[in-house]
């Protein structure tokens, strides 16, 4: 069976320029979640959904970052202008009925911004 | 302070060796913890689930101590292949909390 997919897997960009984050859960999950992931803070959860709906973006740094969950299987993490500190691995997560059960990670996506 | 922490490690033991980790959270509500492990520049994996009452699977062993706020991890008999990082997670009201990660490598 297909885990979560995400792409691109990496991905090197130059300040200002916009990134776009893909992410497909594993079918039949309805909680999605974006984490990022530096060497400096660890694993933070950015946003998530639940039933395609956003649930808590509190996590999401600020205006600069948005995401969306058209569907049930598609999700994308959008940063613009990027910056520099926004250089991290990006994962995504899904789970069966919230964030209080086992969630699957999908491989990240590395981030650099020059 | 942070809502979970960790001793980021790392943690050098040679194969058969026990080893313990320990992880405190700040929140007395947490309602759900688990242990995840992270190899190197792969995803997180749930490694086990923390109930209550203890938990085994295998050489490891998990213990939740609710009145003092932490939460344990012990591997029995480590391999080679334990080498990971070990992420504590604290969950309260959906709100997943992860620790930095504690480092363990196992060597011959």
């Amino acid at each position: 069976d297909a885990g979560v997919i995400q792409s691109p897997r990496h991905e090197v960009t130059e300040m200002g320029q916009e990134v776009t984050l893909r992410c497909k859960p594993i079918s039949g999950h309805n909680s999605l979640f974006w984490y990022r992931q530096t060497m400096m803070r660890g694993l933070e959860l950015l946003i998530y959904f639940n039933n395609n709906v956003p649930i808590d973006d509190s996590g999401m740094p600020e205006d600069r970052f948005s995401a969306k969950m058209p569907n049930a299987s598609f999700s994308t993490l959008k940063i613009q202008p990027s910056e520099p500190r926004d250089s991290a691995v990006y994962f995504c997560a899904s789970s069966f009925s919230g964030p209080g059960l086992e969630q699957f990670f999908g491989p990240g996506t590395r981030l650099t911004v020059l | 302070r942070k809502e979970v922490e960790q001793d980021p490690g790392p943690f050098n033991v040679p194969e058969g060796a026990t080893v313990a980790f320990n992880c405190t959270y700040s929140n007395s509500a947490s309602q759900s913890f688990f242990w995840y492990r992270q190899d190197c520049r792969k995803e997180p994996k749930l490694l086990m689930s923390v109930y209550s009452s203890g938990n085994e699977d295998g050489r490891f062993t998990a213990q939740l101590n609710r009145a003092s706020q932490y939460i344990s991890l012990l591997i029995r008999d480590s391999k080679l292949s334990d080498s990971a990082t070990y992420l504590c997670v604290v969950n309260n009201n959906n709100d997943m909390r992860f620790g930095a990660g504690t480092r363990l490598t196992v060597k011959p």
